[in-house]
C-alpha cells in the first residue's frame, strides 16, 4: 500500500498568515493527489483534485502544487473559516490511502 | 443539489453484523463509482471499500476483506455495507462518498453526513 504522510501534523497561525502543507508519498504517484478539508463532527469537503485543480465552489486563495512523490497545499491568506483539519489522499492505486491529517489551529 | 443520507448505524455486539444503507439523489447514480470511508474517534481517516457504477467491480481495504460486502441498487439510488463479524476496531463513523468519476481511482467529491458504528459489549 502507498503511504502518505503530511507535515507538520499541526500548525498554529494567524488570520491573514500564508500557510503551506506538505504531503509526501512512499511511491510516485503522478498527479492523482487530492486535498480535503474537515471540520469538526462535520463531513470531509474536497478542495483540489489532480494535484492542482480546484474543486468548484472552493475559495482562490487555495492552491495545490506537485507531482511524483511531493505535493503542497497552500493557503495564501487565512481567514477565520479555514481553521479545520486538512487531509491529503492518493487515487493512483488501491487501496486508496490518506495522510494522517494536518490540525489547523488559530494562533 | 447531491444528497447522501446514510442509515443504520448503531451499537453492536463484538462477533455482530450491521448493514449501513446510503440514500442518493441529485445526480445519476449509476453513473459514478461509490464508496465507503471510515473514520474512528479522534482519527484520521480510512478509506474500506469501493463499487464500480453498474456494481460489477468492488475493492475493499484489507482490514475488512473478507467481512464487509460493499454492494449498490442502481434502481434505488441507494448504496450498502453489510458488515459481519464486527470487531471493537470498526468502531467509527462511516461516511458514504461519490467518487468524482466512474472509476474508484478518483477524488471523493461528495460525501454524506456519517453514521456512527459502535462494537461494544
Amino acid at each position: 500500500d502507498i503511504q502518505m504522510t503530511q507535515s507538520p501534523s499541526s500548525l498554529s497561525a494567524s488570520v491573514g498568515d500564508r500557510i503551506t502543507i506538505t504531503c509526501r508519498a512512499s511511491q510516485t504517484i503522478s498527479k492523482y493527489l487530492n486535498w480535503y478539508q474537515q471540520k469538526p463532527g462535520k463531513a470531509p469537503k474536497l478542495l483540489i483534485y489532480a494535484a492542482s485543480t480546484l474543486e468548484s465552489g472552493v475559495p482562490s486563495r487555495f492552491s495545490g502544487s506537485g507531482s511524483g512523490a511531493e505535493f503542497t497545499l497552500t493557503i495564501s491568506s487565512l481567514q477565520p473559516e479555514d481553521f479545520a483539519t486538512y487531509y491529503c489522499q492518493q487515487s493512483y492505486s488501491s487501496p486508496s490511502t490518506f495522510g494522517q491529517g494536518t490540525k489547523l489551529e488559530i494562533k | 443539489e447531491v444528497q447522501l443520507l446514510e442509515s443504520g448505524g448503531g451499537l453492536v455486539q463484538p462477533g455482530g453484523s450491521l448493514r449501513l444503507s446510503c440514500a442518493a439523489s441529485g445526480f445519476t447514480f449509476s453513473f459514478y463509482a461509490m464508496g465507503w470511508v471510515r473514520q474512528a474517534p479522534g482519527k484520521g481517516l480510512e478509506w474500506v471499500s469501493g463499487i464500480s457504477g453498474g456494481g460489477t467491480n468492488t475493492d475493499d481495504a484489507d482490514s475488512v476483506k473478507g467481512r464487509f460486502t460493499i454492494s449498490r441498487d442502481n434502481s434505488k439510488n441507494t448504496l450498502y455495507l453489510q458488515m459481519n463479524s464486527l470487531r471493537a476496531e470498526d468502531t467509527a463513523v462511516y461516511y458514504c462518498a461519490k467518487y468524482g468519476s466512474s472509476s474508484w481511482l478518483a477524488s471523493f467529491d461528495y460525501w454524506g453526513q456519517g453514521a456512527l458504528v459502535t462494537v461494544s459489549s
